[in-house]
């Protein structure tokens, strides 16, 4: 079965710092995965997704991710972050279960932005 | 283009009232889900709808219900709510043959039980 695993449920950084997100995950076949982000009171927008045509993926307002297949690990990143940022996010792999395909979802991971 | 809509936004309930949460799509998307989020459990799959008048359990599917009324409606009934179900709930829809199931989520009804 596929399963994801996020590495720290809470994470801050300053304005301006490097984002770095953490994913691991477990499959035994090559994985679809994805990051979706949460901002307060809403629901789960994309981020970014893994198909396999590409290790790094580039998503929306500037966060990729890159897929280690030997560290079976799909880390999202961002440069600089900025306030804007600060959001629950989190990771997913798609699975086929049943009659359809399903996203099984990590723990999620908030992250904070300190001015 | 709405997307994914979902009513109530809010609700509260007493243990034991029933209710249904409503969920509806404008994408023509085949595949629909209902979830709930709890925290730090991430989110977990209830009941889903591979195609209309298909219906299958998810990870936690007990005390709930679901009805995929026509392509685009996809319902989640609670028939005795208990104070266990107070959460928030998302209803999601993607493409059935798509291979990656990118799905695309409503903006989720937060339910109290009281």
């Amino acid at each position: 079965a596929q399963s994801v695993t996020q590495l720290g449920s809470h994470v801050s950084v300053s304005e301006g710092a490097l984002v770095l997100l953490r994913c691991n995950y477990s499959s035994s076949v090559p994985p679809y995965l994805f990051w979706y982000v949460q901002y307060p009171n809403q629901g789960l927008q994309l981020l970014l997704k893994y198909t396999s045509a590409a290790t790094l993926v580039k998503g929306i307002n500037g966060f990729e991710a890159e897929f280690k297949k030997s560290e079976t690990s799909f880390h999202l990143t961002k440069p600089s972050a900025h306030m804007s940022d600060a959001a629950e996010y989190f990771c997913a792999v798609s699975a086929f279960s049943g009659s359809a395909r399903q996203l099984t979802f990590g723990s999620g991971t908030q992250l904070t932005v300190l001015p | 283009n709405a997307g994914v809509t979902q009513t109530p936004k809010f609700q509260v309930l007493k243990t034991g009232q029933s209710m249904t949460l409503q969920c509806a799509q404008d994408m023509n998307h085949n595949s629909m889900y209902w979830y709930r989020q709890d925290p730090g459990m991430g989110l977990r799959l209830i009941y889903y709808s591979a195609s209309e008048g298909t219906t299958d359990k998810g990870e936690v599917p007990n005390g709930y219900n679901v009805s995929r009324l026509n392509k685009r409606e996809f319902s989640l009934r609670l028939e005795s709510a208990a104070p266990s179900q107070t959460s928030v709930y998302f209803c999601a829809s993607s493409e059935a043959d798509g291979r990656y199931n990118e799905q695309f989520f409503g903006p989720g009804t937060r339910l109290t039980v009281l």
